[in-house]
């Protein structure tokens, strides 16, 4: 089973923030947070991953909280090409172990 | 680099067929994964493997065959197709850091 747990669907306006949540509270030490994004029926694309610092790349920012139970996914600037459904999933980071997907978010970026 | 490539792009079998479905990836990745999407779902991991020589199960192995012979190839055989195999199916393969590069899919139909 997913470890993970992340809201159905969300919208966001085109130009603003958006702010995907994710739930992990039986993460363990080693487990790093991953996050991917399907555009379309796309083969996912890996975005950002973080243990418990927070990341940032040219795609995102990755806000994970001090007690690692839950982390954000933040798009800064919303585009509609950022409609998508997003994944975020906690695998080991140290070594090789099953890569289980849960449903995910189905991202809406309104114009 | 091309990636993870898969073929067939499209494929439509009759019942009781059998098929391989193709993936290589030329980045030297060890652990490589198979995915099935069924439309308007998630994710479902079929088969994994570690290195060549090594495979094992996911969530819905059943129906399905892997094999490792190189680090670059890992075919998924389906045995005898049936309508319930109608999907999309995704090869990974897993970089240093564990993130996973997905190929363009195989879109497959059991009538």
């Amino acid at each position: 089973d997913a470890k993970t747990t992340q809201p159905p669907s969300m919208d966001c306006a085109e130009g603003r923030a958006a702010n995907l949540p994710c739930n992990h509270s039986t993460i363990s030490g080693n487990e790093y947070v991953y996050w991917y994004r399907q555009i379309h029926s796309q083969g996912p694309q890996y975005i950002i991953h973080g243990l418990k610092n927070n990341e940032t790349n040219e795609m995102a920012s990755l806000i994970i909280t001090e007690d690692r139970k839950s982390s954000t996914l933040i798009l800064p600037h919303a585009t509609l090409r950022d409609t998508a459904v997003y994944y975020c999933i906690v695998i080991s980071g140290t070594s090789y172990d099953k890569v289980i997907f849960g449903p995910g978010t189905s991202l809406s970026v309104i114009p | 680099n091309a990636g993870v490539t898969q073929t067939p792009k499209f494929q439509v079998l009759k019942t009781g067929q059998s098929m391989t479905l193709q993936c290589a990836q030329d980045m030297n990745h060890e652990y490589m994964s198979w995915y099935r999407q069924d439309p308007g779902m998630g994710l479902r991991l079929i088969h994994y493997s570690v290195g060549a020589g090594i495979t094992d199960q996911g969530e819905v192995p059943n129906g399905y065959n892997v094999s490792r012979s190189t680090t670059e190839d890992f075919p998924l055989r389906l045995l005898s197709a049936a309508p319930s195999q109608t999907s999309v199916y995704f090869c990974a393969s897993q970089g240093q850091s564990f993130e996973q590069y997905f190929g363009p899919g195989t879109r497959l139909t059991v009538t």
